[in-house]
Protein backbone atom coordinates (compact mmCIF):
# COMPACT_ATOMS: atom_id res chain seq x y z
CA UNK A 1 0.00 0.00 0.00
CA UNK A 2 1.69 3.15 -1.17
CA UNK A 3 1.82 5.82 1.60
CA UNK A 4 3.45 8.84 2.98
CA UNK A 5 3.24 9.32 6.72
CA UNK A 6 3.80 11.93 8.82
CA UNK A 7 4.57 12.70 12.33
CA UNK A 8 3.24 14.00 14.74
CA UNK A 9 0.14 15.40 13.17
CA UNK A 10 -0.33 18.11 15.89
CA UNK A 11 2.35 19.70 17.32
CA UNK A 12 2.22 22.65 19.87
CA UNK A 13 5.82 24.57 20.64
CA UNK A 14 6.11 27.59 22.08
CA UNK A 15 8.33 30.45 20.56
CA UNK A 16 11.94 29.85 20.63
CA UNK A 17 11.43 25.85 20.64
CA UNK A 18 13.32 23.87 18.17
CA UNK A 19 10.22 21.78 16.25
CA UNK A 20 11.28 18.49 14.28
CA UNK A 21 8.84 17.03 11.60
CA UNK A 22 9.03 13.53 10.35
CA UNK A 23 7.75 12.25 7.46
CA UNK A 24 8.33 8.76 5.62
CA UNK A 25 7.38 7.02 2.09
CA UNK A 26 7.34 3.30 1.53
CA UNK A 27 7.79 3.84 -2.06
CA UNK A 28 11.37 4.32 -2.50
CA UNK A 29 10.68 7.40 -4.37
CA UNK A 30 13.49 9.75 -5.04
CA UNK A 31 12.05 12.99 -4.67
CA UNK A 32 10.69 14.60 -1.33
CA UNK A 33 9.02 17.67 -0.84
CA UNK A 34 7.60 19.79 2.28
CA UNK A 35 4.93 22.48 1.86
CA UNK A 36 2.98 24.45 4.13
CA UNK A 37 -0.76 25.70 4.28
CA UNK A 38 -1.95 28.39 5.61
CA UNK A 39 -5.60 29.69 5.96
CA UNK A 40 -7.56 29.90 2.90
CA UNK A 41 -4.51 29.51 0.70
CA UNK A 42 -2.93 26.43 -1.05
CA UNK A 43 0.38 25.03 -0.47
CA UNK A 44 3.65 26.46 -0.71
CA UNK A 45 6.71 24.70 -1.17
CA UNK A 46 9.56 24.84 1.48
CA UNK A 47 12.01 22.73 0.15
CA UNK A 48 12.81 20.08 -1.97
CA UNK A 49 15.27 16.98 -1.63
CA UNK A 50 16.11 15.08 -5.21
CA UNK A 51 17.62 12.34 -2.93
CA UNK A 52 19.86 11.71 0.13
CA UNK A 53 21.54 14.43 0.82
CA UNK A 54 20.47 16.54 -1.97
CA UNK A 55 18.21 19.25 -1.17
CA UNK A 56 17.05 22.36 -3.01
CA UNK A 57 15.17 25.64 -1.78
CA UNK A 58 11.67 26.22 -2.55
CA UNK A 59 9.59 29.00 -2.79
CA UNK A 60 10.14 30.04 1.11
CA UNK A 61 12.54 28.04 2.99
CA UNK A 62 13.50 31.04 5.02
CA UNK A 63 13.65 29.60 9.03
CA UNK A 64 13.65 26.11 8.23
CA UNK A 65 16.36 23.84 7.14
CA UNK A 66 15.83 20.30 6.10
CA UNK A 67 17.43 16.65 6.55
CA UNK A 68 17.34 13.15 4.43
CA UNK A 69 20.12 10.81 5.60
CA UNK A 70 17.69 7.55 4.10
CA UNK A 71 15.98 7.99 0.99
CA UNK A 72 12.50 6.67 2.57
CA UNK A 73 13.25 9.71 5.44
CA UNK A 74 12.68 13.64 4.76
CA UNK A 75 12.46 15.76 7.96
CA UNK A 76 11.57 19.48 8.07
CA UNK A 77 13.88 21.55 11.16
CA UNK A 78 12.69 24.54 12.43
CA UNK A 79 14.84 26.15 14.84
CA UNK A 80 13.93 28.53 16.86
CA UNK A 81 10.14 28.68 15.82
CA UNK A 82 8.38 31.77 15.45
CA UNK A 83 4.61 32.28 15.69
CA UNK A 84 4.45 33.03 12.22
CA UNK A 85 5.75 29.58 11.84
CA UNK A 86 1.97 28.63 13.04
CA UNK A 87 0.61 26.28 10.25
CA UNK A 88 -0.58 22.85 8.58
CA UNK A 89 2.81 21.16 6.95
CA UNK A 90 2.74 18.60 4.47
CA UNK A 91 5.03 16.21 3.26
CA UNK A 92 5.02 14.55 -0.34
CA UNK A 93 6.94 11.99 -2.73
CA UNK A 94 7.22 11.41 -6.02
CA UNK A 95 9.37 8.80 -8.45
CA UNK A 96 11.50 11.29 -9.77
CA UNK A 97 11.30 15.14 -9.99
CA UNK A 98 9.69 16.47 -12.89
CA UNK A 99 7.04 15.27 -14.67
CA UNK A 100 6.02 12.66 -11.70
CA UNK A 101 2.98 12.86 -9.69
CA UNK A 102 3.00 13.78 -6.29
CA UNK A 103 1.85 11.59 -3.60
CA UNK A 104 0.95 13.65 -0.56
CA UNK A 105 1.02 12.68 3.37
CA UNK A 106 -1.98 13.71 5.97
CA UNK A 107 -0.52 17.03 7.46
CA UNK A 108 1.07 18.35 10.40
CA UNK A 109 -0.27 20.98 11.97
CA UNK A 110 2.58 22.89 13.79
CA UNK A 111 0.90 25.60 16.46
CA UNK A 112 3.43 28.02 17.94
CA UNK A 113 2.51 30.09 21.14
CA UNK B 1 2.61 37.09 -10.18
CA UNK B 2 -0.37 34.19 -9.64
CA UNK B 3 0.31 31.50 -12.30
CA UNK B 4 -2.76 29.32 -11.12
CA UNK B 5 -6.12 30.99 -11.47
CA UNK B 6 -9.05 29.20 -9.81
CA UNK B 7 -12.70 29.25 -10.05
CA UNK B 8 -14.93 29.75 -8.62
CA UNK B 9 -13.62 30.50 -4.97
CA UNK B 10 -16.90 28.84 -3.21
CA UNK B 11 -20.00 26.94 -4.59
CA UNK B 12 -23.06 25.80 -3.59
CA UNK B 13 -24.63 23.03 -5.51
CA UNK B 14 -27.67 21.15 -4.37
CA UNK B 15 -27.69 17.05 -4.11
CA UNK B 16 -28.36 15.39 -7.52
CA UNK B 17 -26.72 18.44 -9.78
CA UNK B 18 -23.79 18.85 -12.08
CA UNK B 19 -20.94 21.31 -11.95
CA UNK B 20 -17.74 22.39 -13.16
CA UNK B 21 -14.72 23.62 -11.89
CA UNK B 22 -12.01 25.36 -13.72
CA UNK B 23 -8.27 26.44 -13.42
CA UNK B 24 -6.76 28.78 -15.91
CA UNK B 25 -3.13 28.58 -15.94
CA UNK B 26 -0.64 31.67 -16.54
CA UNK B 27 1.60 29.87 -18.08
CA UNK B 28 1.92 26.38 -19.90
CA UNK B 29 2.13 23.69 -17.95
CA UNK B 30 3.68 20.43 -17.89
CA UNK B 31 0.75 18.43 -15.56
CA UNK B 32 -1.93 18.87 -13.75
CA UNK B 33 -3.52 17.47 -10.55
CA UNK B 34 -6.31 18.32 -8.58
CA UNK B 35 -7.01 17.24 -4.82
CA UNK B 36 -9.93 17.22 -2.40
CA UNK B 37 -9.40 18.66 1.27
CA UNK B 38 -11.87 17.08 3.45
CA UNK B 39 -12.68 18.63 6.90
CA UNK B 40 -9.89 16.83 8.67
CA UNK B 41 -7.52 18.36 6.85
CA UNK B 42 -6.16 15.88 4.59
CA UNK B 43 -4.98 15.82 0.77
CA UNK B 44 -7.34 13.56 -1.35
CA UNK B 45 -5.78 12.95 -4.69
CA UNK B 46 -7.90 13.28 -6.82
CA UNK B 47 -6.82 12.78 -10.94
CA UNK B 48 -3.04 13.49 -11.93
CA UNK B 49 -3.42 14.32 -16.22
CA UNK B 50 -0.18 14.92 -18.37
CA UNK B 51 -2.92 15.54 -21.05
CA UNK B 52 -6.20 14.78 -22.16
CA UNK B 53 -9.15 13.21 -19.72
CA UNK B 54 -9.39 11.34 -17.08
CA UNK B 55 -12.93 9.68 -15.56
CA UNK B 56 -13.16 8.29 -12.06
CA UNK B 57 -17.01 7.49 -11.29
CA UNK B 58 -18.73 10.91 -10.89
CA UNK B 59 -15.82 12.89 -11.14
CA UNK B 60 -14.38 13.53 -14.56
CA UNK B 61 -11.19 15.77 -15.15
CA UNK B 62 -9.37 17.45 -18.37
CA UNK B 63 -6.31 19.04 -19.34
CA UNK B 64 -5.80 21.00 -22.63
CA UNK B 65 -3.43 18.99 -24.59
CA UNK B 66 -3.01 22.01 -26.75
CA UNK B 67 -1.85 24.97 -25.33
CA UNK B 68 -1.84 23.55 -21.62
CA UNK B 69 -3.09 26.45 -20.22
CA UNK B 70 -6.33 25.48 -18.30
CA UNK B 71 -7.71 22.05 -16.80
CA UNK B 72 -11.35 21.50 -15.25
CA UNK B 73 -13.09 19.09 -12.82
CA UNK B 74 -16.35 18.13 -13.56
CA UNK B 75 -18.74 16.80 -10.95
CA UNK B 76 -21.53 14.66 -11.89
CA UNK B 77 -25.01 14.03 -9.83
CA UNK B 78 -23.40 16.00 -6.52
CA UNK B 79 -23.44 14.11 -3.23
CA UNK B 80 -22.92 15.82 0.60
CA UNK B 81 -19.79 13.81 0.56
CA UNK B 82 -18.11 15.59 -2.37
CA UNK B 83 -18.10 18.71 0.16
CA UNK B 84 -14.86 20.13 0.87
CA UNK B 85 -12.32 22.04 -0.54
CA UNK B 86 -11.00 21.33 -4.22
CA UNK B 87 -7.28 22.22 -5.08
CA UNK B 88 -5.87 22.32 -8.75
CA UNK B 89 -1.88 22.19 -9.00
CA UNK B 90 0.65 22.37 -11.59
CA UNK B 91 3.89 21.59 -12.89
CA UNK B 92 5.56 24.79 -15.07
CA UNK B 93 6.72 23.09 -18.26
CA UNK B 94 9.58 25.32 -18.65
CA UNK B 95 10.72 24.67 -15.21
CA UNK B 96 13.98 23.00 -14.31
CA UNK B 97 12.41 22.72 -10.66
CA UNK B 98 10.38 19.93 -9.73
CA UNK B 99 7.49 21.58 -7.40
CA UNK B 100 3.51 22.11 -7.80
CA UNK B 101 2.00 25.67 -7.94
CA UNK B 102 -1.55 25.35 -6.25
CA UNK B 103 -4.56 27.19 -6.95
CA UNK B 104 -6.14 29.26 -4.27
CA UNK B 105 -9.08 26.45 -3.85
CA UNK B 106 -13.10 26.02 -4.58
CA UNK B 107 -14.95 25.57 -1.37
CA UNK B 108 -17.62 23.27 -2.08
CA UNK B 109 -20.97 22.94 -0.34
CA UNK B 110 -23.54 20.27 -1.34
CA UNK B 111 -26.76 21.16 0.23
CA UNK B 112 -29.80 18.46 0.17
Amino acid sequence: DMKVTQMPRYLIKRMGENVLLECGQDMSHETMYWYRQDPGLGLQLIYISYDVDSNSEGDIPKGYRVSRKKREHFSLILDSAKTNQTSVYFCASSLLGLGYEQYFGPGTRLTVL
Amino acid sequence: GDQVEQSPSALSLHEGTDSALRCNFTTTMRSVQWFRQNSRGSLISLFYLASGTKENGRLKSAFDSKERRYSTLHIRDAQLEDSGTYFCAAEIASSSFSKLVFGQGTSLSVVP
